[in-house]
């Protein structure tokens, strides 16, 4: 069972470069949401989804774009990097609002 | 907005003997649901455990358990018979039965050492 599956798992960046933090998964979740965790900050959340062609921001949305054109996918996209979005993302999916969320095993994103 | 805070940041545990971890939450909501995550050094979020609000039973998973005090506001979770395997961040989490809005609200987080 694939589950959440996030890619890549590590990643540097050089500041102003973009790149797209990929999320699938295979369990027809119509919830979808990225947070960032940062040392002694828990997880914030970036953008989160309820359905496929909805997307919403969360507390930290700055910086970043999402789009949702599937059930699956739930891509992250750092339009120009900088080294304040150095963090570990994570991607979270839940089958309805009512219950728990998977998570992806995380990409630790360093921005030079 | 609902807020979530763990006034632990680190704790410790001798193997063999239980701790307790704390959380307490602000909401106006009267049914919401509460979650405690346990991310071990591999970085995972794995669930321990979930609490629904209008149940008044604990919920209970094997050596983890809950004690909810919907008054309080207070989540806390125990962990008996503490193993070397238990030692992780822990993070509370509130989520509200009406999302379309914050899916899920976390703690910051306790670092949970056990001792040999």
């Amino acid at each position: 069972n694939a589950g959440v599956t996030q890619t890549p798992k590590f990643q540097v960046l050089k500041t102003g470069q973009s790149m797209t933090l990929q999320c699938a998964q295979d369990m027809n979740h119509e919830y979808m949401s990225w947070y960032r965790q940062d040392p002694g900050m828990g997880l914030r959340l970036i953008h989160y989804s309820v359905g496929a062609g909805i997307t919403d921001q969360g507390e930290v949305p700055n910086g970043y774009n999402v789009s949702r054109s599937t059930t699956e996918d739930f891509p992250l996209r750092l339009l120009s990097a900088a080294p304040s979005q150095t963090s570990v993302y994570f991607c979270a999916s839940s089958r309805t609002e009512h219950t728990e969320a998977f998570f992806g095993q995380g990409t630790r994103l360093t921005v030079v | 907005a609902q807020t979530v805070t763990q006034s632990q940041p680190e704790m410790s545990v001798q193997e063999a003997e239980t701790v307790t971890l704390s959380c307490t939450y602000d909401t106006s909501e009267s049914d919401y649901y509460l979650f405690w995550y346990k991310q071990p050094p591999s970085r995972q979020m794995i669930l321990v455990i979930r609490q629904e609000a209008y149940k008044q039973q604990n919920a209970t998973e094997n050596r983890f358990s809950v004690n909810f005090q919907k008054a309080a506001k207070s989540f806390s979770l125990k962990i008996s018979d503490s193993q070397l395997g238990d030692a992780a961040m822990y993070f509370c989490a509130y989520r509200s039965p009406n999302s379309g809005n914050t899916p899920l609200v976390f703690g910051k987080g306790t670092r949970l050492s056990v001792i040999a």
